[in-house]
């Protein structure tokens, strides 16, 4: 499986925008992008996916560099609430692998 | 919709007896996910199936360990015998086209003693 590279933590201020960043520099074409986050003591719940095109919906923005060998999931407002360990995984059939992720931790 | 559904959401056991998860998956979906989480190695995919066919059952981690899921609404996880090893968060996870949007149930703390 190709592998992905996430900063351990993070730290933002409640209301600013987050940049979330992840490295794949062995992606290859069929690999989807998929990011996923993980609230305490709760299971992952999925955040957004993409291919090649920047992608948005409610939650977050994804955006897919030229070469797709990184990508940056943005939080446009952090909330507390949005205090979590997000997880950036790739695939390439039916199954996600979950790595280590970000650990965002959000200050009032 | 009351999305995937896992039971007991807490289990403590001795060690050397048998454990039974079960987990309700998202009516309509055809993939149904078992996956272990702990401090040590985050979160491990154990199996996964298919309309009800184990597909990958590579991450299951010993022969102590088995998943059924005998009808599209239903499946389990035995332990048998358990050790205090298999201490984790267990995860069931179902969806619609594979990879694409996984919904994650609330997951079962298995302790044992």
């Amino acid at each position: 499986d190709a592998k992905t590279t996430q900063p351990n933590s993070m730290e933002s201020n409640e209301e600013e925008p987050v940049h979330l960043p992840c490295n794949h520099s062995t992606i290859s074409g069929t690999d989807y992008i998929h990011w996923y986050r993980q609230l305490p003591s709760q299971g992952p719940e999925y955040v957004i996916h993409g291919l090649t095109s920047n992608v948005n919906n409610r939650m977050a923005s994804l955006a897919i560099a030229e070469d797709r060998k990184s990508s940056t999931l943005i939080l446009h407002r952090a909330t507390l609430r949005d205090a979590a360990v997000y997880y950036c995984i790739l695939d390439a059939g039916n199954m996600l692998t979950f790595g280590g992720g970000t650990r965002l931790m959000v200050k009032p | 919709d009351a999305g995937v559904i896992q039971s007991p959401r807490h289990e403590v056991t001795e060690m050397g007896q048998e454990v039974t998860l079960r987990c309700k998956p998202i009516s309509g979906h055809d993939y149904l996910f078992w996956y272990r989480q702990t401090m040590m190695r985050g979160l491990e995919l154990l199996i996964y199936f298919n309309n009800n066919v184990p597909i990958d059952d590579s991450g299951m981690p010993e022969d102590r360990f088995s998943a059924k899921m005998p009808n599209a609404s239903f499946s389990t996880l035995k332990i048998q015998p358990s050790e205090p090893r298999d201490s984790a968060v267990y995860f069931c996870a179902s969806s619609l086209t594979g990879a694409h949007g996984y919904t994650f149930g609330s997951g079962t703390r298995l302790t044992v003693v």
